[in-house]
């Protein structure tokens, strides 16, 4: 079946550092989505892309969607500790009539100050 | 307008009995996702439901179920508690049904004894 994989799983950087996490998916999206969530919390909405080869900056995020529509992938620029959290992506599914949401297991991201 | 509530927040059960979870969507949303988050597994998708009907169902046993009512809350239920039901079960709301945005709730802790 389809299948969002996400790597790393874990990460752990230095503040000031970049890091990226990419998803990719075994068969083509429709769209791709991106949360975030703190420790302790609830996965929050960060993104959807949506057209082939879309990049998309929210202030130090970057996220890119291949052009090929099976990957994806979140770049911070200049890590702070305030991005510490795991970062999802997930994709839809085609399931019968419907579609739901496949999601990636998720990367953890931890920031040393 | 306020956001997704899950009752009861909290919620410690001992083995072989059931539980039901509660989840308000955000006013004008007619899907609710549910989901059971444990660490490592990420997102475990549970089952959506759109306007009172099941969507889609994810892989889990008979013993989770949920249901939805006319004004979109949510409930689910595990009946048969079993040790390895101790999880994050997270509730997440959009307005269309698929691969929306999703807004989650809190969450509602669940251990089982």
């Amino acid at each position: 079946g389809q299948q969002v994989m996400q790597i790393p799983q874990y990460q752990h950087v230095q503040e000031g550092e970049d890091f990226t996490t990419y998803c990719n998916s075994s068969t083509t999206l429709s769209n791709i989505q991106w949360y975030k969530q703190r420790p302790g919390g609830h996965p929050v909405f960060l993104i959807q892309l949506v057209k082939s080869g879309e990049v998309k900056k929210q202030k130090r995020l970057t996220f890119q969607f291949g052009e090929a529509k099976k990957n994806s992938s979140l770049h911070i620029t200049a890590t702070q500790t305030t991005d510490v959290g795991t970062y999802f992506c997930a994709g839809p599914r085609n399931a019968g009539n419907n579609r739901k949401l496949i999601w990636g297991l998720g990367t953890s991201l931890g920031v040393n100050p | 307008k306020a956001g997704v509530t899950q009752t009861p927040r909290y919620l410690i059960k001992t083995r072989g009995q059931q539980v039901t979870l509660s989840c308000s969507p955000i006013s004008g949303h007619r899907s609710v996702s549910w989901y059971q988050q444990t660490p490592g597994q990420g997102l475990q998708f549970l089952f959506e439901y759109f306007s009172e009907t099941q969507r889609n169902k994810g892989n889990f046993p008979g013993r989770f179920s949920g249901r939805q009512f006319s004004n979109s809350r949510s409930e689910m239920n595990v009946s048969t508690l079993e040790l390895g039901d101790s999880a994050l079960y997270l509730c997440a709301s959009s307005y269309l049904a698929g691969n929306n945005e999703q807004f989650f709730g809190p969450g509602t802790r669940l251990t089982v004894l």
